[in-house]
């Protein structure tokens, strides 16, 4: 079966980076892209950008390019997201996501979801 | 960019009730990119509806969603405890997917 498989919690200060990682098993990685959907505290949620899995591009949204950058590692068929010049409103969970399908636009699969705090 | 509102921000009914939630869209959205996710404190969300109307599988009938153009529904038929939860509509448009924020059903 699919299983995304995210990385533990991170602390980290105002301006560091951080980098998550989503290890994907039950499937082709490279037949699916991978997205980034992030939800603050008590909030919606948010989606931060597509990567694909089998070429290595990637879409972002507005608000986060030039914060963010999606990579993989195709040995371990792995996606990692990085945010840099973290603020404290990037404190969220952060999750990786998968559509049902090739071509469809909805989220079937998530991993369970990666706990990032910034505090001083 | 497509924003997406979600009504009520809260919703508090009683078991066997019908719930009923709306998300509208700020221009158009494609039927078959509208999709609604149900979330429970500490766990990912978990798509119930896809394609505005189609149930996902191993979701009760009692989930069903409608609407077109700029209104979608989703309708919870006879409401459950189980159904206590925050529920999401999400769409797809012009390489970009947004979310609404959210509608909280309480059971009480």
């Amino acid at each position: 079966q699919v299983q995304l498989v995210q990385s533990g919690a991170e602390m980290k200060k105002p301006g560091a980076s951080v980098k998550i990682s989503c290890k994907a098993s039950g499937y082709t990685f490279t037949d699916y892209h991978l997205h980034w959907v992030r939800q603050a505290p008590g909030q919606g949620l948010e989606w931060m950008g597509i990567f694909n899995a089998s070429g290595g591009g990637t879409n972002y949204a507005q608000k986060f390019q030039g914060r963010v950058t999606m990579t993989r590692d195709t040995s371990t068929s792995t996606v990692y997201m990085e945010l840099r010049s973290l603020r404290y409103e990037d404190t969220a969970v952060y999750y990786c996501a998968r559509v049902a399908v090739p071509g469809m636009a909805y989220f079937q699969h998530w991993g369970q979801g990666t706990l990032v705090t910034v505090s001083s | 960019e497509i924003v997406l509102t979600q009504s009520p921000g809260t919703l508090s009914l009683s078991p066997g009730e019908r719930a009923t939630l709306s998300c509208r869209a700020s221009q158009s959205v494609v039927s078959r990119y509208l999709a609604w996710y149900q979330q429970k404190p500490g766990q990912a969300p978990r798509l119930l509806i896809y394609d505005a109307s189609s149930r996902a599988t191993g979701i009760p009938d009692r989930f069903s969603g409608s609407g077109s153009g700029t209104d979608f529904t989703l309708t919870i038929s006879r409401l459950e405890p189980e159904d206590s939860a925050v529920y999401h509509c999400q769409q797809y448009g012009s390489s970009l997917w947004t979310f609404g924020q959210g509608t909280k059903v309480e059971i009480k």
